[in-house]
Order: C-alpha cells, then sequence, then structure tokens
C-alpha cells in the first residue's frame, strides 16, 4: 500500500467548530486529493494541490479550506463545521498526471467526522 | 456526474470469473478508463486502467472495445476478499486542467458467494 495516512482516523465534533484533518504520505508524490464519501453520492472531490502551496478547488469546496507547506503534508479545514459535513473523508496521492501519462491515484484509509 | 453507467449489483461464485461491464459511450481520444474498488469502510483501491489495448496485471484484466464504448472488468478466479464496491472511471488528465480528476459514480456491488 502507498504510504497515505490519515488523522484523526475517527472525530465527533460539534457544530460551529473547527476541524482540521490531516494527510501525510512518505511516497514524494506531488499531487495530493481531498475527497468526501457520502451515501447516493459516491466520492466527490472537495479539493486538491499539484504542488507546496498550490491548490485548487474541487466540486464540491465550499464549507472547506485546504493548505500545503511540505510535499508530504495536506491539510483540509472546516472553519466551522456543519452536520452537512459529516462524512467519510479520504486523501489520496498521485504522480504528475501529465508527466507520468497515468493518473493513477492511491488512496488513503479515510477519516470518519461526525459533526453533531 | 460520472460518464459511465454499471449495473448496480452482482454476484459470482467463488473460483470463477467475475466479469464486471462498464459503459462509456461518451469517452473522447484522450481519456483513459480507469477502475478502482472500495472493500467495505476502506479507502478505494486502484486496479487497473487503459486507453485502447487490452491489459493485463496482477489483480485483472480489462477488455476495452475497439470502439471504445464499453469495457469489462475480468478477476479470473474471484475470491470472498473480492466482495467489493467497483468503479469504473473515464478520466482526461490531458485536459485543460492539471489534473484528471476522476469521478466516481455510484459503482458496481460484486458479491462473491462460496
Amino acid at each position: 500500500d502507498a504510504g497515505i495516512t490519515q488523522s484523526p482516523r475517527h472525530k465527533v465534533t460539534e457544530t460551529g467548530t473547527p476541524v482540521t484533518l490531516r494527510c501525510h504520505q512518505t511516497e514524494n508524490h506531488r499531487y495530493m486529493y481531498w475527497y468526501r464519501q457520502d451515501p447516493g453520492h459516491g466520492l466527490r472531490l472537495i479539493h486538491y494541490s499539484y504542488g507546496v502551496k498550490d491548490t485548487d478547488k474541487g466540486e464540491v469546496s465550499d464549507g472547506y479550506s485546504v493548505s500545503r507547506s511540505k510535499t508530504e503534508d495536506f491539510l483540509l479545514t472546516l472553519e466551522s463545521a456543519t452536520s452537512s459535513q459529516t462524512s467519510v473523508y479520504f486523501c489520496a496521492i498521485s504522480e504528475s498526471p501529465r508527466v507520468k501519462s497515468t493518473d493513477t491515484q492511491y488512496f488513503g484509509p479515510g477519516t470518519r467526522l461526525t459533526v453533531l | 456526474d460520472a460518464k459511465t453507467t454499471q449495473p448496480t449489483s452482482m454476484d459470482c461464485a467463488e473460483g470463477r470469473a467475475a466479469n464486471l461491464p462498464c459503459n462509456h459511450s461518451t469517452i473522447s481520444g484522450n481519456e483513459y478508463v480507469y477502475w478502482y474498488r472500495q472493500i467495505h469502510s476502506q479507502g478505494p483501491q486502484y486496479i487497473i486502467h487503459g486507453l485502447k489495448n487490452n491489459e493485463t496485471n496482477e489483480m485483472a484484466s480489462l477488455i476495452i472495445t475497439e470502439d471504445r464504448k464499453s469495457s469489462t472488468l475480468i478477476l479470473p478466479h474471484a475470491t470472498l476478499r473480492d466482495t467489493a464496491v467497483y468503479y469504473c472511471i473515464d478520466n482526461d488528465f490531458h485536459g485543460s486542467s492539471n489534473t484528471g480528476k476522476l469521478i466516481f459514480g455510484q459503482g458496481t456491488t460484486l458479491q462473491v458467494k462460496p
């Protein structure tokens, strides 16, 4: 398995509190992604990063921010958590798609977040 | 929305080949077909991908029709541990964005039975 860890693995928080999820990789891959998975919606891309300090929005980015100050870490922040953000969050990594001619993404184990 | 169509569920007997179909009739010339699977409560796992030619690796084979409008993932000897949701995805990472964006649909739930 690709060296990807996510922390915490489980979190319960209250509406209105800030929450930060961490994704850490040991593969030195350039690209990192945050997805959320909800019943009936499959996996949806929140934000992604194509290098240190380079990030862009995915299809469901409202209410989320990200930061990448080091190659190995990609942080997802919910500034003020809402119940609609209760979900399972997956981090993924890939090498440079255009350079490698492949966009195989490798996923972490996930973080289960519950917002009460 | 996902651009692929897959059956909602399939059953397969243990030890037999599992053939999972996928329709991607709107696929463009630069788009690869990717297959991932997700075993309950785990992160998606990459299986295989291809553009035009059939592909095989240690996990599975991918058969792509000549017109590229559909493909079949083959697990040659399914085991109980292959029970999972299988996702077929077409991905254009040569597009205008910096990355291909995997758009996951609902996938096919494969149940391998003893």
